[in-house]
């Protein structure tokens, strides 16, 4: 079946660069996607998501951008700090007819490490 | 988190053994869901709900029952625990008006020996 997965499992990089975590699905249908970051012990947090009608969308320190044509999307997480260290999900899903959602379908996740 | 409660956070039981494990929200949300999630697997959804008494299955739901006789509270089954059934289970709510983003609770820790 069609599934979300991460280019790479962990991503390490200095404290104040800027950080791109990647993300490739195969489902043409999905039209919704979001990332979240989960630290050791806790549940996912919600960091961004971005609607198949957009391409890139921004929030604080974070930049999320789809290429639809490619079926790829990416993280972009800016002035990287500790706090940041956390494994990160990008999901996806698609939008039910009759409206609602079945859930998210998760990437596998990246480790990512920050180095002082 | 979001106004989701999860118990136990821990539970250590014995294979056979039947479990229950609740999730209370005070979001008053439509959606509830359960995921699991192990080590090279992500977080895979079990079951999930639209309602009260509304529920489907997900991608692993095998093993599982739900139930979810009130907007609150979602409740996940294991009728006879197995060893593959260890892993950290959450619960996600979310308003349901799309595809859009669930919340999730800090999950509970379920070990089957």
């Amino acid at each position: 079946g069609e599934s979300v997965g991460l280019h790479l499992p962990t991503l390490s990089v200095q404290e104040g660069d800027n950080s791109i975590i990647n993300c490739a699905y195969s489902n043409s249908a999905s039209d919704y996607f979001i990332w979240y970051k989960q630290e050791s012990g806790k549940g996912p947090q919600f960091i961004i998501d971005i609607r198949s009608n957009m391409d890139k969308r921004q929030g604080q320190r974070v930049t999320v951008l789809l290429n639809k044509t490619v079926k790829h999307l990416s993280l972009q997480i800016a002035a990287t700090q500790p706090g940041d260290s956390a494994v990160y999900f990008c999901a996806e899903s698609q939008a039910r007819s009759g409206g609602g959602a079945d859930g998210l379908t998760f990437g596998k996740g990246t480790h990512l490490i920050i180095q002082p | 988190d979001a106004g989701i409660t999860q118990s136990p956070r821990h539970k250590v039981t014995e294979t056979g053994t039947p479990v229950t494990l609740r999730c209370h929200q005070t979001e008053n949300h439509r959606y509830m869901y359960w995921y699991r999630q192990d080590p090279g697997h992500g977080l895979r959804l079990i079951h999930y709900s639209y309602g009260v008494k509304d529920t489907d299955k997900g991608e692993v739901s095998d093993g599982y029952s739900v139930s979810r006789s009130k907007t609150e509270d979602f409740l996940l089954t294991l009728e006879s625990a197995t060893s593959s059934q260890t892993s950290v289970y959450f619960c996600a709510i979310s308003e349901g008006q799309g595809a859009e983003k669930l919340f999730f609770g800090s999950g509970t820790q379920l070990s089957v020996l």
